[in-house]
């Protein structure tokens, strides 16, 4: 596509329960990022995929929290039992190989838990 | 570690000024890109530059500018005859080594008042 998609652009879930979220990026991309911004907040890295290599997973703030990227394209992040503190807006970022080229980023999912 | 700087949280200035938002990094890569990104209230990321390390000329663009200066490790962005249309929040960020995950700054929230 044009552009990198994200869906929903918004979710509200209870607390507990589970939310998948979805992000499409640039045809060609083979670098994909996703990042978390909290009300009023910087954005907070979350983790890093490039082509076949193993993720970095380094940003991710606990085991509830896992991604995944399936044929090298489309990429689910995954929050089970959500709490209250994980409303935010979950942003997905892609670019070329290497990732110094830009980055471009989707319009976001935001997530609220009540 | 890398670490991106950005003081000013808030600045309000009036249409017409010129404004410049402060940027100060930190790496020990000796290669890396720094970007600025401009965040509307609508909420994406539109991406405004990005620079690698070796280079440190400065660049204009319309009414954007921006002075990379290695020997203060700050990368700082000037917007010239600001504009109402100026009005967001401002991330500086820095990327390198293994991983081009970008670090970003906490963001600068401009306001441009008519």
């Amino acid at each position: 596509g044009a552009g990198v998609s994200q869906s929903p652009s918004n979710k509200v879930t209870e607390k507990g329960k589970d939310v998948e979220l979805r992000c499409d990026p640039i045809s060609g991309h083979t670098a994909l990022y996703w990042y978390r911004q909290s009300l009023g907040q910087g954005l907070e890295f979350l983790i890093y995929f490039q082509g076949n290599s193993a993720p970095d997973k380094s940003g991710l703030p606990s085991d509830r929290f896992s991604a995944e990227r399936t044929g090298g394209s489309v990429s689910t992040l995954t929050i089970q039992r959500t709490q209250q503190e994980d409303s935010a807006v979950y942003l997905c970022a892609s670019s070329l190989p290497g990732g110094n080229r830009g980055y471009t980023f989707g319009s976001g999912t935001r997530l609220t838990v009540v | 570690a890398q670490k991106v700087t950005q003081a000013q949280t808030e600045i309000s200035v009036v249409e017409k000024e010129d404004v410049t938002l402060d940027c100060v990094y930190e790496t020990r890569d000796t290669t890396y890109y720094l970007f600025w990104y401009k965040q509307p209230p609508s909420g994406e990321l539109v991406f405004l530059i990005r620079r690698n390390s070796f280079d440190e000329q400065n660049e204009i663009s319309g009414r954007y500018s921006w002075n990379f200066q290695k020997s203060t490790s700050s990368f700082n962005f000037t917007i010239t005859a600001s504009q109402v249309v100026d009005s967001a929040v401002y991330f500086c960020a820095l990327s390198g080594g293994a991983t081009n995950k970008l670090i970003f700054g906490t963001g600068t929230l401009l306001a441009v008042q008519p």
